[in-house]
């Protein structure tokens, strides 16, 4: 069983929509979780980042941590076409672990 | 601008042939990673290096090794390419956890594609 594992879609949905992306994992000591946003022929970027359990909002996008299922999401309001990427999640023990498993990524596309 | 740079982006090789992969950066980060991509499988680390005398396994190691060569240059070697060395390479870097910014953000090269024939 993988450590993280994340839908890896594609998810297409009109543009203007809620979007709802997850990753489960297995690890309980995960204490720092991350949302990267890769574009095609670019490398990841980081866009979220939460520490154990809680929201975070940032503009358009709330990030979501639920230790006690093992369960992260990100949500994406108003979703617009240039939000079409793939998602990563990623998460790590330590705040300067070396260690950062990242999930498979989700393919996102955003309809105009 | 500060930047992570790779070199090549894309290269096509052969069974058997050693190859090399640079990555350059001008942050002024200390940490150096290098990753690899594939379809259904996320980024998984090779290497990784948290200064230039300080070089580290990372989960897929086998049939690669690194070298350190100043603290803004981080280089990828197959020794013996083979085909299912085939995937999307990246470097990336990172500086120490702050407690301005108390995480591990790495930032990312633009990525190598390679194919081993």
């Amino acid at each position: 069983q993988k450590e993280v594992e994340q839908d890896p879609g594609p998810l297409s949905v009109p543009e203007g929509a809620i979007v709802s992306l997850n990753c489960t994992y297995s690890n309980s000591a995960f204490q720092y979780f991350m949302w990267y946003r890769q574009y095609s022929r670019k490398g990841p970027e980081l866009l979220m980042y939460t520490y154990s359990s809680g929201n975070k909002e940032d503009g358009r996008f709330t990030a979501q941590v639920d230790k006690s299922s093992k369960y992260i999401s990100l949500f994406i309001r108003d979703s617009q076409p240039s939000d079409s990427a793939t998602y990563l999640c990623a998460m790590s023990v330590g705040s300067s672990a070396s260690k950062i498993i990242f999930g498979s990524g989700t393919r996102l596309s955003i309809r105009p | 601008d500060a930047d992570v740079t790779q070199t090549p982006r894309n290269r096509i090789t052969k069974t058997g042939k050693r190859i090399m992969l640079e990555c350059s950066q001008t942050k002024g980060h200390d940490r150096m990673y290098w990753y690899r991509q594939d379809p259904g499988l996320g980024l998984r680390l090779i290497y990784y290096s948290f200064d230039v005398k300080d070089i580290n396994k990372g989960e897929i190691s086998d049939g690669y090794s690194v070298s350190r060569q100043a603290q803004a240059k981080f280089s990828l070697s197959l020794e013996s390419a083979i085909p299912n060395q085939t995937a999307l390479y990246f470097c990336a870097t990172s500086d120490l956890p702050k407690t301005s910014r108390p995480y591990n953000e790495q930032f990312f090269g633009p990525g190598t594609r390679l194919t081993v024939l």
